[in-house]
């Protein structure tokens, strides 16, 4: 069965630091792979996904995630933080027939 | 366009009773899906109805039931409600095609129902 898991369940940066959010799975087909956020009692909202068409994939709100194969890795990264960014982040793969498996979760904490 | 909508956003329950939680999909969307999300467990998937007919089951018990609409509306069902229970279910549609392949089909969210089970 595919998985993905979060490394680091609470990730601090400072406002204007980079951000770096790691996100591993493990498929054993080549997996679709989504990054979701959720703010305070809210639903998620998707930032971004992978799709094999480009290894590199831009998101909302500035974020990016970089598929390495190699790495069975999707990692989440914002060059520069802002406070609106302080979230909860979730890596998740795609199992079909609409079935989501996500990772525990990071919570991003923003530091003024 | 209006997005996915839960009913109710909070509910409070007592130990033994059973809940109901409404899921509206966005207009056109075909396939519902339900997860709950814990502190300690994450989110987790409970189950997925397409065209009224379930598709896809998460591993929960059987108190967790769910149905869905000839309008695509779907509702889940929880009975004999334990403390465990407590938690906020999200509804999640997709507008899934009826043939070939639906993965890497963008999930949206509704905001959640907070359920308390006391």
């Amino acid at each position: 069965a595919q998985s993905v898991t979060q490394l680091g369940s609470h990730v601090s940066v400072s406002e204007g630091a980079l951000v770096l959010l790691r996100c591993n799975y493990s498929s054993s087909v080549p997996p679709y792979l989504f990054w979701y956020v959720q703010y305070p009692n809210q639903g998620l909202q998707l930032l971004l996904k992978y799709t094999s068409a480009a290894t590199l994939v831009k998101g909302i709100n500035g974020f990016e995630a970089e598929f390495k194969k190699s790495e069975t890795s999707f990692h989440l990264t914002k060059p520069s933080a802002h406070m609106s960014d302080a979230a909860e982040y979730l890596c998740a793969v795609d199992q079909g027939a609409q079935k989501l498996v996500f990772g525990q979760g990071t919570r991003l904490t923003i530091n003024p | 366009k209006a997005g996915v909508t839960q009913t109710p956003r909070y509910l409070i329950k007592t130990r033994g009773q059973q809940v109901t939680l409404s899921c509206s999909p966005i207009s056109g969307h075909r396939s519902v899906s339900w997860y709950q999300q814990t502190p300690g467990q994450g989110l987790q998937f409970l189950f997925e109805y397409f065209s009224e007919t379930q598709r896809n089951k998460g591993n929960f018990p059987g108190r967790f039931s769910g149905r869905q609409f000839s309008n695509s509306r779907s509702e889940m069902n929880v009975s004999t409600l334990e403390l465990g229970d407590s938690a906020l279910y999200l509804c999640a549609s997709s507008l899934v095609p009826p043939t070939g392949n639906d993965m890497n089909t963008e999930a949206f969210f509704g905001q959640g129902t907070r359920l308390t089970v006391v």
